[in-house]
């Protein structure tokens, strides 16, 4: 059974902090890695996704993958309250299929 | 562009009914999910079609749920009959790749339907 696993949180940082989030996934054949936003109430949405070991940046997110471990992050720069959500992390197996989704992380961006 | 389009959005019923779900995906999208997402946990995979072929039904709970992607456009996701159990909200997503050699798939959700099951 393949397994993603994250921290439930609430993981609660000030405004203006880094928060990080981590995800650990049990299947080695893991191909692609993907982290979505999902506010209370609506549905997840696509913010990052990496496939390569390292770091891969986007505005205030940085995603960091390292297969030898099966970890993968999410760094959130500068938080902001409207960063406020749960994060799950996704895991992606067999070339499109197979999509495993974490329980979420639960992020809570104090003003 | 139109986004993933559900219907109902709530539906409450009792156990042992049967209850059915609609989902049109982005135009386009040839490849379509259903998700269950029970309160507190992260959404899980019911089944994948790709075009109006089934990649991967294996979590499917197959003597309650079925579900069918006719002409390789919109689906239904039947329960029959429903369990307590079955309370969750059902996540339907479509993206536009092909399951192949990939490593990039992104997956738009609808706005989901929320069953309650008494």
């Amino acid at each position: 059974q393949k397994e993603v696993e994250q921290n439930s949180g609430p993981l609660s940082v000030p405004e203006g902090a880094i928060a990080s989030l981590n995800c650990t996934y049990s299947d080695r054949g893991s191909q692609s890695f993907f982290w979505y936003r999902q506010y209370s109430g609506k549905s997840p949405e696509l913010i990052m996704f990496i496939y390569s070991n390292g770091d891969k940046e986007d505005g205030r997110f940085t995603a960091q993958l390292n297969k030898a471990s099966q970890y993968v992050s999410l760094l959130i720069r500068d938080s902001q309250p409207s960063d406020s959500a749960t994060y799950l992390c996704a895991v992606n197996t067999n070339y499109g299929q197979n999509f495993v989704f974490g329980p979420g992380t639960r992020l809570s961006v104090l003003p | 562009e139109a986004g993933v389009a559900q219907s109902p959005r709530y539906k409450i019923i009792e156990k042992r009914q049967s209850v059915a779900f609609w989902c049109n995906p982005i135009s386009g999208h040839a490849t379509l999910y259903w998700y269950q997402q029970i309160l507190g946990q992260g959404p899980k995979l019911l089944i994948q079609f790709q075009n109006n072929g089934v990649v991967d039904d294996s979590q499917l709970p197959k003597d309650r749920f079925s579900a069918e992607r006719l002409k390789g456009v919109d689906s239904t996701l039947k329960i029959q009959p429903a369990k307590l159990e079955d309370s969750a909200v059902y996540l339907c997503a479509s993206s536009s790749l092909r399951a192949g050699p990939s490593r990039y798939n992104e997956q738009f959700f609808g706005p989901g339907t929320r069953l309650t099951v008494l």
